[in-house]
């Protein structure tokens, strides 16, 4: 079946650093890939999405790029802030709107001032 | 407008006890979710319907579980006989048909 998985955390960055979080997947076919984020105390929001290789999804400052070839989803930031802090989780929809999400187990940011 | 609303966000129940969780999603969304989010863990698919049909519960973990969505708006997903492994987060989500869910703030259920 589907999966996902992601770096295990916390990780801990100082304000201003470049974050990578990785995601690797297992799906058949071409599955709809996203990052989610949940901030404390709030449900999930959805951060940045792609449908196919190559696409790129951005929001607030925030990039990842669906590789095909390496069945990656990275998510990056080039220079983070203390509101940055949050649990992080990458997902994948095997058929579009006609599937749950398959999500990794999360990664948990804490960007230290 | 008014995003996904989910009641109540707090459950405690004592073990045997049944459960009603309630959702209710953006208007005009066709598609709804339940998972399942157990502590440090990411969201477990559990069910999905399309308007009023229930047309995936391969994720429900056991019989315990029933969902209905009668009208295709509201729904709500049933625990008989709670367990304690059943607490965790019950999340629901809504979409206009697209690949793209919208999030509840869930129900934390607690299982004494």
């Amino acid at each position: 079946g589907d999966s996902v998985t992601q770096m295990e955390g916390p990780v801990t960055l100082s304000e201003e650093a470049f974050l990578t979080i990785n995601c690797t997947y297992t799906a058949t076919g071409y599955p709809s890939l996203f990052w989610y984020v949940q901030y404390p105390g709030e449900g999930l929001q959805l951060l940045l999405k792609a449908t196919k290789a190559d696409d790129k999804g951005s929001n607030k400052g925030f990039e990842a790029t669906y590789r095909k070839e390496t069945t990656s989803f990275h998510l990056e930031k080039g220079s983070v802030q203390v509101s940055d802090s949050a649990v992080y989780f990458c997902a994948l929809s095997g058929r579009g709107g006609a599937d749950g999400l398959t999500f990794g187990k999360g990664t948990h940011l804490i960007i230290q001032p | 407008g008014a995003g996904v609303s989910q009641s109540p966000r707090y459950k405690v129940a004592k073990r045997g006890q049944d459960v009603a969780l309630r959702c209710d999603p953006i208007s005009g969304h066709v598609s709804l979710f339940w998972y399942q989010q157990a502590l440090g863990q990411g969201p477990e698919f559990l069910t999905y319907f399309q308007n009023e049909a229930q047309l995936d519960k391969s994720g429900l973990p056991s019989d315990r579980f029933f969902a209905e969505r009668p009208e295709g708006s509201v729904s709500t997903l049933k625990i008989q006989r709670t367990q304690q492994e059943d607490s965790a987060v019950y999340l629901c989500a809504s979409s206009p048909g697209t690949d793209t869910q919208y999030f509840g703030p869930g129900t934390r259920l607690t299982v004494l």
